[in-house]
């Protein structure tokens, strides 16, 4: 079975741009989690999502953050308008329940010039 | 509420060496505990979890980890390093109640000389 796909690998933008970022869970899991990886503050949870519904977002920083999970097999997060300090790797991971295992997909790698 | 302290941010053991991270976790209530393994440009990889039964876990590629109640640890060892361990390790507690919020220690990043 295919792992957890998120799609671009990478992302050069310019401030003030919109990015969207783009993740398949595994098919079958029913929880879904957007991470953001930073020197600074390390692995951070910003939202998760149980049977497509947002359940924590605590975790979004701001207004200009916002996601969404219109099915099963489909997540976005979307940061508008970026901004420089945005700059993270931001992953996604799956699993198959709240309880269960999390499986991480490889990571988006976002650099807002 | 619940952390984790990840004692070392950067481990350089000698190819063949034991392998020793050390990991302590606060929680009010029974904990989950995880190891995961980050290697250049990709995601985590889960490499061993406890969850309750055995407080010895066996995970792959030869770790494994010891949940010390007493000591609030859940240190990640291996007897023999190898080059391809090379990696940056985390560890990441979860409470038994309620949904699975990993809260992550800040990782080390274990270096393997030949």
């Amino acid at each position: 079975d295919a792992g957890v796909i998120q799609s671009p690998r990478h992302e050069v933008t310019e401030m003030g741009q919109e990015v969207t970022l783009r993740c398949k869970p595994i098919s079958g899991h029913n929880s879904l989690f957007w991470y953001r990886q930073t020197m600074m503050r390390g692995l951070e949870l910003l939202i998760y999502f149980n049977n497509n519904v947002p359940i924590d977002d605590s975790g979004m920083p701001e207004d200009r953050f916002s996601a969404k999970m219109p099915n099963a097999s489909f997540s976005t997060l979307k940061i508008q308008p970026s901004e420089p300090r945005d700059s993270a790797v931001y992953f996604c991971a799956s699993s198959s329940g709240h309880q269960e295992t999390q499986y991480f997909g490889p990571g988006t790698r976002l650099l807002v010039l | 509420a619940q952390s984790v302290t990840q004692l070392g941010s950067h481990v350089s053991v000698s190819e063949g060496a034991l392998v020793l991270l050390r990991c302590n976790y606060s929680s009010s209530v029974p904990p989950y505990l995880f190891w995961y393994v980050q290697y250049p440009n990709q995601g985590l990889q889960l490499l061993l979890k406890y969850t309750t039964g055995a407080t010895l876990v066996k995970g792959i590629n030869g770790f494994e980890a010891e949940f010390k109640k007493s000591e609030t640890s859940f240190h990640l060892t291996k007897p023999s390093a190898h080059m391809s361990d090379a990696a940056e390790y985390f560890c990441a507690v979860t409470s038994s109640g309620g949904y699975n919020k990993l809260i992550f220690g800040a990782g080390t990043r274990l270096a393997v000389h030949p």
